[in-house]
Parts: C-alpha cells; structure tokens; sequence
C-alpha cells in the first residue's frame, strides 16, 4: 500500500529538549494531519493544515505545510513523560477524499 | 460531542471464520474510513463511505466489504477469514467536506483488536 516517508522512525530523548520529525512525498497533498497514537488506541488528531505554507500550534507543538505541499513538519518543544508515544502524519492526496499515513515515528522520553 | 465508537473493541476468530465490525461516527459527520493496521504494514487504507456510498476503496481482496447506513454508523464485513487478517481495525469519521476547498479532518475511534487463529 502507499504510505509517506516519516522520519526518524524511532527517538530517544531526554526531558526537555525539543523534537522535530517530517513527511515527505512525491505526490501533491491538500491536506496534513498529524496524530499521536498510544498503545492499543486509536489515533488522536493533535494539528491539521491546510494550506501550503500553514504554520500552527497546539499547545507545545507546532506543524508546518511545507510550501511544496509535498511535506510536512511537526516540532513538540520542552517534551514531557506524556509525550511518549507514536506520531503519524496523514496526507490528502491532491483530487481525491483519500488519506495515506506515513510509517509513524515512535518517541521515547527519557526523565 | 461523543467521539468515534467502534464494537466490539476485542474480537478472536477462527480461520475460515467472517466477522462484522461497527463503527458509529461522530455526531454530523457523514463520511466513515476504515483503515487495517498491523506492526508490518502501518496504517492501510481500506475503504471510504459518505451518504451510503462507497466513495473511495483501497487495495484489499474482495473479502473485505462495508456499508453505511442512513444514519451514518457504518460496519465492515471480512468473510473467509485469515491468519494474515489479524489487526487493529480502526475507523475514522468526517463532517461533510468541500473537495475544492481543500480537504478535512479524521478523527479515529478506539478500533477493534481481531485476532485470527
């Protein structure tokens, strides 16, 4: 199936520092999402954009469409415990209603 | 606003076995997507339903199959289970979104855990 490039796949950090982690693609999106998902539930939405160029916040993290709309970024500054977990990023292909997701990017915080 | 259900929230059947998922969509929202998702494969996409029709479909065997009633909810049928059909099945619900205008937001129920033996 299609899926998008995400990266890193997995991170381990430590309290406090800052987080960045991307989507990449060859195909136009209209769309992005990014959620976090905990073990054994469903994903919950943290950012959506969209318009090319888009840069919002929720909280500590910050999401940007890249100018592109080929990509997208997602920044979780001064992380906490909470944060562990795994981020996805979903594009809206260009033309359709359809979304592909990218291969997750699994974070570990360290106290 | 409740959020996305989905029944039953566990599930173990046997090869050979079919099975009925449910979904009940946020209150409003007419369009309901279900994804598979394994360790393996991530999140797949499955199938999209909107005002009772199948409006976009993923690249699956014909053993998976859904439909959407008239109030929305939603369920997927799998028939002649196998091993390899052993996911997280998650189901994902829309408002009613404008194509022109650019796209709209997911947001996922709690999925149903099926384990094929």
């Amino acid at each position: 199936g299609q899926q998008l490039n995400q990266s890193p796949q997995s991170m381990f950090i430590q309290e406090g520092e800052d987080v960045s982690m991307n989507c990449t693609s060859s195909s136009i999106f209209n769309t992005w999402l990014w959620y976090k998902q905990d073990p054994g539930e469903g994903p919950v939405l943290l950012i959506a954009l969209y318009k090319a160029g888009e840069l919002t916040s929720n909280g500590r993290l910050t999401a940007q469409f890249g100018i592109t709309r080929k990509d997208s970024f997602l920044n979780i500054s001064a992380s906490i415990p909470s944060d562990v977990g795994i981020y996805f990023c979903a594009g809206q292909l260009a033309g359709t209603y359809k979304y592909i997701f990218g291969t997750g990017t699994r974070l570990k915080v360290l106290a | 606003k409740a959020g996305v259900t989905q029944t039953p929230r566990y599930l173990i059947k046997t090869r050979g076995q079919q099975v009925t998922l449910s979904c009940s969509p946020i209150s409003g929202h007419r369009s309901v997507s279900w994804y598979q998702q394994t360790p393996g494969q991530g999140l797949q996409f499955l199938f999209e339903y909107f005002s009772e029709t199948q409006r976009n479909k993923g690249n699956f065997p014909g053993r998976f199959s859904g439909r959407q009633f008239s109030n929305s909810r939603s369920e997927m049928n799998v028939s002649t289970l196998e091993l390899g059909d052993s996911a997280l099945y998650l189901c994902a619900s829309s408002p009613e979104g404008i194509l022109s205008a650019g796209g709209y937001e997911q947001y996922f129920g709690p999925g149903t855990r099926l384990t094929v033996t």
